[in-house]
């Protein structure tokens, strides 16, 4: 079956500029994250769905980035006046319910550029 | 407050050697703790995870881990690496099933 798929793979933008990154979830799952993955670093949460609502949001470094995900399946994770900082592999994952018992299953990530 | 540290960003290891990745673990409460593994190009795979069942953990592809709560550790082991085992390691904590925290990684090579 498919799995969880982001779009774009790579995305570059210039300082100052918006972005948004996509997140398809695997099927059924009610549980989605963001994390970001900078450069030699593990994965960093940033936001947790269930359903349709960000369940912890307590991640995300500043108001510039902001997620949602309207009908409880896609997300769309939205990145106002990126800064050169932003650079990083940003990672979505899904799960069936959601809780540390809960496998997660990660996209391969968008890999943002901020020039 | 929670977190994981790696030691040894980097291990290389001779085909059918003995792997050994080691991750301590911080948290002020009882931890649930995983290992992920991430091939070139591809997304993050669950390896095992601890879920305060028994403490020796096996795994997907032959690796296995133990929970060790006196020395708050719970390092991956697999008796004889092979060659496909080449890839980037990461341990993870949660105690909430919403955050998880990540180690650094560890970047394994197998010598053939």
């Amino acid at each position: 079956g498919a799995g969880v798929s982001q779009t774009p793979s790579n995305k570059v933008t210039e300082k100052g500029k918006y972005v948004e990154l996509r997140c398809d979830p695997i099927s059924g799952h009610t549980a989605l994250y963001w994390y970001r993955q900078s450069l030699g670093q593990g994965p960093e949460f940033l936001i947790y769905f269930q359903g349709t609502g960000a369940a912890d949001d307590s991640g995300l470094p500043n108001d510039r980035f902001f997620a949602v995900r309207p009908e409880g399946s896609v997300s769309t994770l939205k990145i106002q006046r990126t800064e050169r900082g932003d650079s990083a592999v940003y990672l979505c994952a899904s799960s069936l319910q959601g809780g540390f018992t809960d496998t997660q299953y990660f996209g391969p990530g968008t890999r943002l550029t901020v020039l | 407050a929670q977190s994981v540290t790696q030691l040894g960003s980097h291990v290389s290891v001779s085909e059918g050697a003995l792997v050994l990745l080691r991750c301590n673990y911080s948290s002020s409460v009882p931890p649930y703790l995983f290992w992920y593994v991430q091939y070139p190009n591809q997304g993050l795979q669950l390896l095992l995870k601890y879920t305060s069942a028994a403490t020796l953990v096996k795994g997907i592809n032959g690796f296995e881990a133990e929970f060790k709560k006196s020395e708050t550790s719970f390092h991956l082991t697999k008796p004889s690496a092979h060659m496909s085992d080449a890839a980037e390691y990461f341990c993870a904590v949660s105690n909430t099933g919403n955050q998880f925290y990540f180690g650094t990684g560890t970047s394994l090579t197998v010598i053939p």
